[in-house]
C-alpha cells in the first residue's frame, strides 16, 4: 500500500527566509508522481508543483523547488524568499497506477511578518 | 483557479435532515473525488468515479452517498445529517486518459454544520 508522511505538523519561519517542508513516503511501484499541493486559509486547495519519478531533476517553480531523492523516498519542498502569502496547509501527495492521490498529514506554515 | 464549483459554501443544519452537496466542474474531466477534512487536518477520500454511472466508496467510511449521471455534476447525499458529519467536504476531479500526469483540481469546499 501506498503511504505519504508529513513528520511537521507546523512550522513558523519569518518573511524573506527559506523553509524546507519534508515528506516521506513508500511504494512498490517504479513510476509514479509525486506533489506538493497548499491550502490557503478558507481557500481553495492548489497545486504548487509536481514530480516525475523517472526523471532525476528536481522540478522547479519559480520559489518553490523540490529535493526529490528516489532512493530514499524522500520528496521535501523548499520554499526561498517566503511571503506572507505563502501561509497555508501543504499537503504532499503520491499517485501510482491505482489513480487515486494518497495524501500525507499536512504541514501547517506560518509566515511571520 | 479551476472550474469545480461546489455549493453551498457553508450550511448550517439540524439533526436528521437529509442534505446533497452540489459539486460541477465545466472542464468534462472524467474523474471526480469526494474528500472529508476537518479544519486544519488531512484529507480523507470518501468517494470517487472515474466516469458517468460509475462510483465507488473511498478509503474512509462514509455514510454518504454519491451519483454520477452526468458528466460534469457529482453530488453527495446523506439521507439524515448527524453532528459526526460535521466537517469540511472537498470535491476535486481529475481528466482521463493517461493516470499519472494530470493535474487533480480542487473545489473551494463545502463546509457543514449539523447541530
Amino acid at each position: 500500500a501506498q503511504t505519504v508522511t508529513q513528520s511537521q505538523p507546523e512550522m513558523s519561519v519569518q518573511e524573506a527566509e527559506t523553509v524546507t517542508l519534508s515528506c516521506t513516503y513508500d511504494t512498490s511501484e517504479s513510476n509514479y508522481y509525486l506533489f506538493w499541493y497548499k491550502q490557503p486559509p478558507s481557500r481553495q486547495m492548489i497545486l504548487v508543483i509536481r514530480q516525475e519519478a523517472y526523471k532525476q531533476q528536481n522540478a522547479t517553480e519559480n520559489r518553490f523547488s523540490v529535493n526529490f531523492q528516489k532512493a530514499a523516498k524522500s520528496f521535501s519542498l523548499k520554499i526561498s524568499d517566503s511571503q506572507l502569502g505563502d501561509t497555508a496547509m501543504y499537503f504532499c501527495a503520491l499517485i501510482q497506477g491505482a489513480q487515486k492521490l494518497v495524501f500525507g498529514q499536512g504541514t501547517r506554515l506560518t509566515i511571520n511578518p | 483557479e479551476a472550474d469545480i464549483y461546489q455549493t453551498p459554501r457553508y450550511l448550517v443544519i439540524g439533526t436528521g435532515k437529509k442534505i446533497t452537496l452540489e459539486c460541477s466542474q465545466t472542464m468534462g474531466h472524467d474523474k471526480m473525488y469526494w474528500y472529508q477534512q476537518d479544519p486544519g487536518m488531512e484529507l480523507h477520500l470518501i468517494h470517487y468515479s472515474y466516469g458517468v454511472n460509475s462510483t465507488e466508496k473511498g478509503d474512509l467510511s462514509s455514510e454518504s452517498t454519491v451519483s454520477r449521471i452526468r458528466t460534469e455534476h457529482f453530488p453527495l447525499t446523506l439521507e439524515s445529517a448527524r453532528p459526526s458529519h460535521t466537517s469540511q467536504y472537498l470535491c476535486a476531479s481529475r481528466p482521463g486518459g493517461v493516470p499519472y500526469t494530470d493535474t487533480q483540481y480542487f473545489g473551494p469546499g463545502t463546509r457543514l454544520t449539523v447541530l
